[in-house]
């Protein structure tokens, strides 16, 4: 069955950077794209980017630009979302989820969700 | 960005209710709209694309309606399991954004 296992919460401060990993597995990696999307108390998703596994390619989110970056390792079907500069409002539970394709234009699965606090 | 207005923010209803879900688009965005739904703790879940098609394993009382502006979630007999939080998201340009939400509480 497909799965998108993340790592755990981390705990960083301003300023720092973040790396949160998402392994795929129950299908085949390099076929759909990974989308982020990130949730913070009290407030609706936010959509951050997408990298297409298969060549690498990104698109983020004109808000994140300059501070995110998404990159994936095909030997291990993980893909990685790092994020710097992080500030006090960048505390949220990030999921990655898998795009269904072109017929579905939906995140068909979705991580468990990696809390980032940061926090000085 | 296109910007999704969902209403109502939060909706009281009891077991055996119908209930409808509103999510208005800024501009056109076709049939690129999908619903999730949300537990707390939880990932969220897909529950329609495209506007209308049912993602494998929801449950049928679930079905969305609409295109271009305006788009619905109706809900045709409301089970326990369903009191959770609802989202709409356009996908039709990127940044693919969301609506603020709906929370569906028991009455």
């Amino acid at each position: 069955q497909v799965q998108l296992a993340q790592s755990g919460a981390e705990v960083r401060k301003p300023g720092a950077s973040v790396k949160v990993s998402c392994k795929a597995s129950g299908y085949s990696f390099t076929s759909y794209y990974i989308h982020w999307v990130r949730l913070a108390p009290g407030q609706g998703p936010e959509w951050m980017g997408v990298i297409n596994t298969s060549g690498g390619f990104t698109n983020y989110a004109q808000k994140f630009q300059g501070r995110l970056t998404m990159t994936r390792d095909t030997s291990t079907s993980t893909v990685y979302m790092e994020m710097s500069s992080l500030r006090s409002d960048d505390t949220a539970v990030y999921y990655c989820a898998r795009w269904g394709g072109i017929a579905v234009a939906a995140a068909d699965y979705w991580g468990q969700g990696t809390l980032v606090t940061v926090s000085s | 960005d296109i910007q999704m207005t969902q209403s109502p923010s939060s909706l009281s209803a009891s077991v055996g209710d119908r209930v409808t879900i509103t999510c208005r688009a800024s501009q056109s965005i076709g049939s690129y709209l999908s619903w999730y739904q949300q537990k707390p703790g939880k990932a969220p879940e897909l529950l329609i694309y495209a506007a209308s098609s049912l993602h494998s394993g929801v449950p049928s009382r679930f079905s969305g309606g609409g295109s271009g502006t305006d788009f619905t979630l109706t809900i045709s007999s409301l089970q326990p399991e369903d009191f959770a939080s609802y989202y709409c998201q356009q996908t039709y340009n990127t940044p693919y954004t969301f609506g603020q939400g709906t929370k569906l509480e028991i009455k």
